[in-house]
């Protein structure tokens, strides 16, 4: 019953280097997104996908990017990560049919830049 | 845009008793969804409820339920009952009904007291 699965739980970075966060879901759904979360905050949406071989951007997108080659992987890159990127990151899952469907959600990923 | 306000950063609930979590939220859209997630200290995000805004009924999940007010544009959570294991942060979210891309508020932390 893996769900929404994100790897690596945890990495720590030094300012400059890059590194992919890959999220993979079993549920067949449509729509992927990737939030952070920043202490004491909410999440903010980054980029989201509605389908294989689309992406699009959110609130929050400048120095990321993603690709969504397969419906159940979407991919989060930092090219060269920064320290205002230190965030908890979370990706999400859901139908996307048009109806109100729940986001699921991986466990996160926790990233330092130093 | 979208704007989602919990106006309560924390607060204790006594175990058994009930507990409501505001919840006010702001937009233009004509139809929409509102959510709660909870996240416990371990970090997880946990779909709670959903209610949608054409909805007649207050949605119940368990001992959760919303108190949606579409007039004032609130969605309050109540938790019935309340258990240790409530202890966490608690997260109101809305989507439009074009796409699923959720805007968060800022969370209330909750800490159910033996």
């Amino acid at each position: 019953n893996a769900g929404v699965t994100q790897t690596p739980k945890f990495r720590v970075l030094k300012t400059g280097q890059s590194m992919t966060l890959l999220c993979a879901q079993d549920m067949n759904h449509e729509y992927m997104y990737w939030y952070r979360q920043d202490p004491g905050m909410g999440l903010r949406l980054i980029h989201y996908s509605v389908g294989e071989g689309t992406t699009a951007k959110g609130e929050v997108p400048d120095g990321y990017n993603v690709s969504r080659l397969k419906k159940q992987n979407f991919l989060l890159g930092l090219e060269s990560a920064a320290p205002s990127q230190t965030s908890v990151y979370f990706c999400a899952s859901s139908r996307g049919t048009g109806e109100y469907q729940p986001q699921h959600f991986g466990d996160g990923t926790r990233l330092s830049i130093l | 845009a979208q704007k989602i306000t919990q106006t309560q950063p924390g607060m204790f609930v006594q175990e058994k008793e009930a507990v409501t979590l505001d919840c006010t939220y702001d937009t233009s859209d004509p139809s929409y969804g509102l959510f709660w997630y909870k996240q416990p200290s371990s970090g997880e995000m946990i779909f709670l409820i959903y209610q949608g805004s054409y909805d007649q009924q207050n949605a119940t999940e368990g001992r959760y339920s919303l108190n949606f007010q579409k007039a004032r544009k609130s969605a309050n959570l109540v938790i019935s009952a309340s258990q240790l294991g409530d202890s966490a942060m608690y997260f109101c979210a809305m989507s439009p009904a074009a796409g699923n891309k959720l805007t968060f508020g800022g969370g209330t932390r909750v800490l159910v007291k033996p």
